[in-house]
This record gives structure tokens, C-alpha cells and sequence, in this order.
């Protein structure tokens, strides 16, 4: 069925940066943008950006414009979330999500199983 | 924090109606989707659009909208119900996302 496989647990210490990948299975990954999510503990949902697997086209939050960078390597059908000068506010599990389907671009589904990103020094 | 506002909590009986709503002023343009979330666990996709819901999600999910407020609805609610809901919609300026504050459900 259709997913997004997500990598490991990373723990970084503050200053650093992380990348996280999102692999896409069961359906064609340039058809689809790709979102990606971010949840501190015992928080909600937090967008930070999309991108366009086609187009490579991509947009950010402004809260993290200038530390976020989303990326694709297409012939693998995955793409990536880098995140730079890491804080502890950062702490939090990283979600990719798909868009749902080509009318609503804000209609999330499937999702990653989530990527706990942990910043301590 | 968000442009979107959820009430924090909400619950409900077994069996009984709930709305759990969400305000923004980019809901007068564009439909909510929303979002379960159980613990530990990623979130679910339960309504998009106008009132449609994605395979595999029961009829008692209903989605409305009204002005600046998008509702969903669970009719019937059941023990597994409970959960996080999130609401989400484009942001009014930009092609940017937001995403409410989420209301914890509890069913009782």
C-alpha cells in the first residue's frame, strides 16, 4: 500500500544539524508534494514546508526560513528534511507527509511514521 | 502560536454527538481538513474538503463549515474515538500551511 518509511532517531547537540529522509512506496513519487511536520513533546502539529517532487520547487515556514532545506534524490523516490543550527527547541518527532490528492494541497495523508529528532548537549 | 483556534478539551458519552470546531479567518476561503492523532502514534487523515472522507475512515466523521468556523463532527462517538484532532488549512496570504492547536477528545 501506499507509505512513507521514514529514517532513524537522531541526537545531535546544539549548533548541529540533522537530515532526516522520507522514502515513498507504492505509487509514483514526482505525482505527489511532500510535506513535512514537526511535533515537540506533548505539543501539536507544526508545518515547516512542502515540496513539489516534479518541479523540485519548494516553499518554508517563515519560523524556519534560513535553517530548512528540502530536498529529493528522485531515482530513489525519497526526499529529505535538513534542519541546521540545532537548539533544544528543536527537540521534537519530524513527520513527511503526502499530499492527499491534487484539489486540496492542505490534505495530508499517508504520513511517516515520525522521526524523533532529539537536541541535547 | 497558530491563526487557527481550537478549544483545548472536549468530551463526550458513548454513543452521544460531538462538534469540535476550529476558527481562523482563512476558513472563510478555504475548507479545514482534519486530523486524528491516538498516542504515540502518527496522524490520520479523517476529513478533506467540503465533507469527504478517505477510505477506510466511518461515516460518523462529518466535516461542516460556516463563516470563519469548520466543524467536525462525530456522530455516534466510540471508545476508539478518543484522541487529538487537529485542524488545518492554507494560509490566507501564501501558499503556506497552518495547522489549529489540536482538542484533545475524550470519550467517556
Amino acid at each position: 500500500q501506499v507509505q512513507l518509511v521514514q529514517s532513524g532517531a537522531e541526537v545531535k547537540k546544539p549548533g548541529a544539524s540533522v537530515k532526516v529522509s522520507c522514502k515513498a512506496f507504492a505509487y509514483t513519487f514526482t505525482y505527489f508534494d511532500i510535506n513535512w511536520v514537526r511535533q515537540a513533546p506533548g505539543q501539536g502539529l507544526e508545518w515547516m514546508g512542502w515540496m513539489n517532487p516534479n518541479s523540485g520547487n519548494t516553499g518554508y515556514a517563515q519560523k524556519f526560513q534560513g535553517r530548512v532545506t528540502i530536498t529529493k534524490n528522485t531515482s530513489i523516490s525519497t526526499a529529505y528534511l535538513e534542519l541546521s543550527s540545532l537548539r533544544s527547541e528543536d527537540t521534537a518527532v519530524y513527520y513527511c507527509a503526502r499530499r492527499f490528492n491534487h484539489d486540496y494541497p492542505w490534505a495530508f495523508d499517508p504520513w511517516g511514521q515520525g522521526t524523533l529528532v532529539t537536541v541535547s548537549s | 502560536s497558530s491563526d487557527l483556534t481550537q478549544d483545548p478539551a472536549v468530551s463526550v458519552a458513548v454513543g452521544q454527538t460531538v462538534r469540535i470546531t476550529c476558527q481562523g479567518d482563512s476558513l472563510r476561503t478555504y475548507y479545514a481538513s482534519w486530523y486524528q492523532q491516538k498516542p504515540g502514534q502518527a496522524p490520520v487523515l479523517v476529513i478533506y474538503g467540503k465533507n469527504n472522507r478517505p477510505s477506510g475512515i466511518p461515516d460518523r466523521f462529518s466535516g461542516s463549515s460556516s463563516g470563519n468556523t469548520a466543524s467536525l463532527t462525530i456522530t455516534g462517538a466510540q471508545a476508539e474515538d478518543e484522541a487529538d484532532y487537529y485542524c488545518n488549512s492554507r494560509d490566507s496570504s501564501s501558499y503556506h500551511v497552518e495547522f489549529g492547536g489540536g482538542t484533545k477528545l475524550t470519550v467517556l
